[in-house]
């Protein structure tokens, strides 16, 4: 069980908004910078969010991140079949000292 | 263009040992630090190591630690990972990241099964 926690899976319609949620602790997203991969079927992750909020260059802004306390949230509108994949979110753990991710959504645009 | 290319994955027996390969291009590779990150079959990601640029700092998750040697050479622009020890549990894709707090650039992976 991973100490940060995801939403097995989402679902929406084409067109539609999804959230997906990543709760932790104050030694990890609550004093730490969380990013936000996103991994389609057979390929490595990939970057798309960092630093909670930030998008690297390429990425639409049809994405975006946000973080409260110890939770983050990871935001995609219009959403497009090519979307459906596995999305984790990440961060360092301080008393850890370890990265964590969590378990990992699976996106399913229906 | 950034690349990274892991290679030295492959079938290996409970207790033995394996070394992984990382080899990076297209960026100035003794700036960042690098990471490895695995995912078992049909599981999630679990980071395992890092290193930072001049390799004086090396972190672990706790499950391999005393099993698994992260280090890197510069001027070869690469990163390794000696694992040891191996159990059933280190199967998985095994990708390098540059660590860039974020992980901002991956390889393809390498497979490594533990398997008699």
């Amino acid at each position: 069980q991973s100490v940060l926690t995801q939403p097995p899976s989402v679902s929406a319609a084409p067109g539609q908004k999804v959230t997906i949620s990543c709760s932790g602790s104050s030694s990890n997203i609550g004093n730490n910078y969380v990013s936000w991969y996103q991994q389609l079927p057979g390929t490595a992750p990939k970057l798309l969010i960092y630093e909670n909020n930030k998008r690297p260059s390429g990425i639409p802004d049809r994405f975006s991140g946000s973080k409260s306390g110890t939770s983050a949230t990871l935001g995609i509108t219009g959403l497009q079949t090519g979307d459906e994949a596995d999305y984790y979110c990440g961060t360092w753990d301080s008393s850890l000292s370890a990265v964590l991710f969590g378990g990992g959504t699976k996106l399913t645009v229906l | 263009e950034v690349q990274l290319v892991e290679s030295g994955g492959g079938l290996v027996q409970p207790g033995g040992s394996l070394r992984l390969s990382c080899a990076a291009s297209g960026f100035t590779f003794r700036s960042y630090w690098m990471s490895w990150v695995r995912q078992a079959p049909g599981k999630g990601l679990e980071w395992v190591a890092n290193i930072k640029q001049d390799g004086s700092e090396k972190y672990y998750v706790d499950s391999v630690k005393g099993r698994f040697t992260i280090s890197r050479d510069n001027a070869k622009k690469s990163v390794y990972l000696q694992m040891n020890s191996l159990r059933a549990e280190d199967t998985a894709v095994y990708y390098c990241a540059r660590d860039g707090h974020p992980f901002d650039h991956w390889g393809q992976g390498t497979l490594v099964t533990v398997s008699s």
